[in-house]
């Protein structure tokens, strides 16, 4: 049975650049959460997804935004990054959208 | 936001030993949900274990239990026999609508 998965592991970009991450969620099910971690800090709830529609929002520009497709994949994508951008992203995934989240390994971003 | 503090960022156990590590939280709502999850150097996020509010009994997951105080607002954790692979940061993360919100985190160290 797959856990969540995430592409890709690593990425470098350059401020004002646009990035997309990607994140299949365990099997069986059909809620994805996104969440930053910068170093040193606990996760940072980005937003969720469920039914393709975006649930809930936490605290986060408009330059991020997401998109569930009907298989339960989701994208997180952010545009016109900056610095501070730099971060783990970590998708998890859930059984409708108040169960226990299950996380992928992460996407490390880092913008120069 | 919820507030969530875990006031010890660095906690060391010898192997074997008991170590309980603290979290308190602050939520307007009556039925939630508690998580603890760890963190290794990987940075792959792990469930350790999950506690349901209006459930009075303390969870147990083998050699991890938690302490729920409710009115209090207080969520412990308790690693029994602890091992060398229990090495790693831990979050302690109530549930607040449909993100978890995780604390600051605490760095447990695991000495033989």
């Amino acid at each position: 049975d797959a856990g969540v998965t995430q592409s890709p592991t690593h990425l470098i970009k350059t401020r004002g650049q646009q990035v997309t991450l990607r994140c299949s969620p365990k099997s069986g099910h059909d809620t994805v959460s996104w969440y930053q971690q910068a170093l040193g800090q606990g996760p940072q709830f980005i937003f969720q997804y469920y039914e393709e529609e975006e649930r809930q929002r936490g605290n986060f520009p408009d330059r991020f935004s997401g998109h569930q497709f009907p298989n339960y994949s989701s994208e997180l994508n952010v545009n016109a990054l900056l610095l501070g951008d730099s971060a783990l992203y970590l998708c998890a995934s859930s059984f409708r959208s108040q169960e226990t989240q299950y996380f992928g390994p992460g996407t490390r971003l880092l913008v120069l | 936001a919820q507030t969530v503090t875990q006031s010890q960022p660095e906690m060391s156990v010898q192997e074997a030993e008991t170590v309980t590590l603290s979290c308190t939280y602050d939520t307007s709502e009556s039925d939630y949900y508690l998580f603890w999850y760890k963190q290794p150097p990987s940075r792959q996020m792990i469930l350790v274990i999950r506690q349901e509010a209006y459930k009075q009994q303390n969870a147990t997951e083998n050699r991890f239990s938690v302490n729920f105080q409710k009115a209090a607002k207080s969520f412990s954790l308790k690693i029994s026999d602890s091992q060398l692979g229990d090495a790693a940061m831990y979050f302690c993360a109530p549930h607040s609508g449909y993100a978890l919100n995780f604390g600051k985190g605490t760095s447990l160290l695991v000495t033989p």
